[in-house]
Parts: C-alpha cells; sequence; structure tokens
C-alpha cells in the first residue's frame, strides 16, 4: 500500500471554526489531491498541488485553502467551517502525469454542528 | 467540459453470477479512463485503467473494462462475482489537464 497517512480520521467541530487536514505521503509523489466525498455526488476535487508551494483550484473549492509547504504534506484549511462542508475527505497522492494511478488516504469524517 | 455519468445507482447480483457495470464519459479527444474501487469505510484502488492500445484491459481482482469510442462506454464486467465484489465502484475520466473527474459511483450488492 501506498503510504498516505491522514490526520485526523474523525473531527467534530463547530459553524464558524477554522480546521485544517493534513495529509502526509511517504512516496514522495509531486501530485497530491484533495477531494471530498457526499452521497449521490460521488468524489470532488477541492484543490490539488503538483510541487511545493504550487497548488491550483477543483471544481468545489470555495471556502477551502490549501498549503504545501514539503512534499511529504498537503494540508487543507476549512477558514470558518459550514454545515454544508459536513463530508469524508480523501487526499490522493500521484507520481505524475494524469494516467498515472492515484493512491487513496483512508479518509477523514468531518462533521460541521 | 468533461463528465463521467454512471446510470445505475445501485446494482444487487447473486454471488457467481456475471456483472457489467455501466460507464459512459464525455470528452473530446480520447479519453484517459479509469475505475476504482472503494470498499466500506475505505479509500478508493485502482481496478484498471485505459489509455491506449488495446481496448479490452485486464485489472486485478479478475475484472475487465473495454472501450467503446463509437459508444463512449467503458464498462466494467467480471464473470463470477464474489460476496468479497460488494462495494462501491467509481469510474473516472482524464481531463485534459491534471485533473481526473469521477462519476457518481455505482454500489454493488451481492446475495448470497
Amino acid at each position: 500500500d501506498a503510504g498516505i497517512t491522514q490526520s485526523p480520521r474523525h473531527k467534530v467541530t463547530e459553524t464558524g471554526t477554522p480546521v485544517t487536514l493534513r495529509c502526509h505521503q511517504t512516496e514522495n509523489h509531486r501530485y497530491m489531491y484533495w477531494y471530498r466525498q457526499d452521497p449521490g455526488h460521488g468524489l470532488r476535487l477541492i484543490h490539488y498541488s503538483y510541487g511545493v508551494k504550487d497548488t491550483d483550484k477543483g471544481e468545489v473549492s470555495d471556502g477551502y485553502s490549501v498549503s504545501r509547504s514539503k512534499t511529504e504534506d498537503f494540508l487543507l484549511t476549512l477558514e470558518s467551517a459550514t454545515s454544508s462542508q459536513t463530508s469524508v475527505y480523501f487526499c490522493a497522492i500521484s507520481s505524475g502525469q494524469i494516467w498515472e494511478t492515484q493512491y487513496f488516504g483512508p479518509g477523514t469524517r468531518l462533521l460541521v454542528l | 467540459a468533461q463528465s463521467v455519468t454512471q446510470p445505475d445507482i445501485h446494482i444487487t447480483v447473486s454471488e457467481g453470477a456475471s456483472l457489467e457495470l455501466r460507464c459512459n464519459y464525455s470528452y473530446g479527444a480520447t479519453p484517459y479512463l479509469f475505475w476504482y474501487v472503494q470498499s466500506p469505510g475505505q479509500g478508493l484502488q485502482l481496478l484498471l485503467k485505459y489509455f491506449s492500445g488495446d481496448t479490452l484491459v485486464q485489472g486485478i481482482k479478475g475484472f475487465e473494462a473495454e472501450f467503446k469510442r463509437s459508444q463512449s462506454s467503458f464498462n466494467l464486467r467480471k464473470p463470477s462475482v464474489h460476496w468479497s465484489d460488494a462495494a462501491e465502484y467509481f469510474c473516472a475520466v482524464g481531463a485534459g489537464d491534471d485533473k481526473i473527474i469521477f462519476g457518481k459511483g455505482t454500489r454493488l450488492h451481492i446475495l448470497p
């Protein structure tokens, strides 16, 4: 299995509070992705990174920011959490081009009350 | 814009029966196509992918998929399902940049 960890694995927070999710990899892969998974929507891309300090938006980026200061870490921040951001968040990594396999982490289940 | 449609939200088959999960895509050029599987409480795992060459692609766990350009389809098949195949299956298409677009998934239920 690819070395990807996500922390925390579960979190309950209140509306309006900031939340940071961490994705850590030990594979030295260039690309890292954050997705959210919601019933009836499948997986939707929030943000992705193609290198240290190089990031871009996905289809559902509003309300989220990311940072990547090291190859191995990709942080997802909800600046002010809302109930609509209750979801399961997955990090994924890949070595390069679009045809490369994406390897997924175990997910973080976030509940915003 | 690229898109992926999985017409079936749920499918139920008996153990030992054959399986076909449907996937249709929309993309102007030759697509990169993927099938991923997600077991309950887990992340996604790649089953197989297509980006060129033979249109019949073999994957892990006995799965295969066939790319049909004329039908814009990439259906997943297995000749005989096992109870452990119960999971959610996602079709995905590679977009023109660094991203892939996932379908909404098909949940597979297996009857004993």
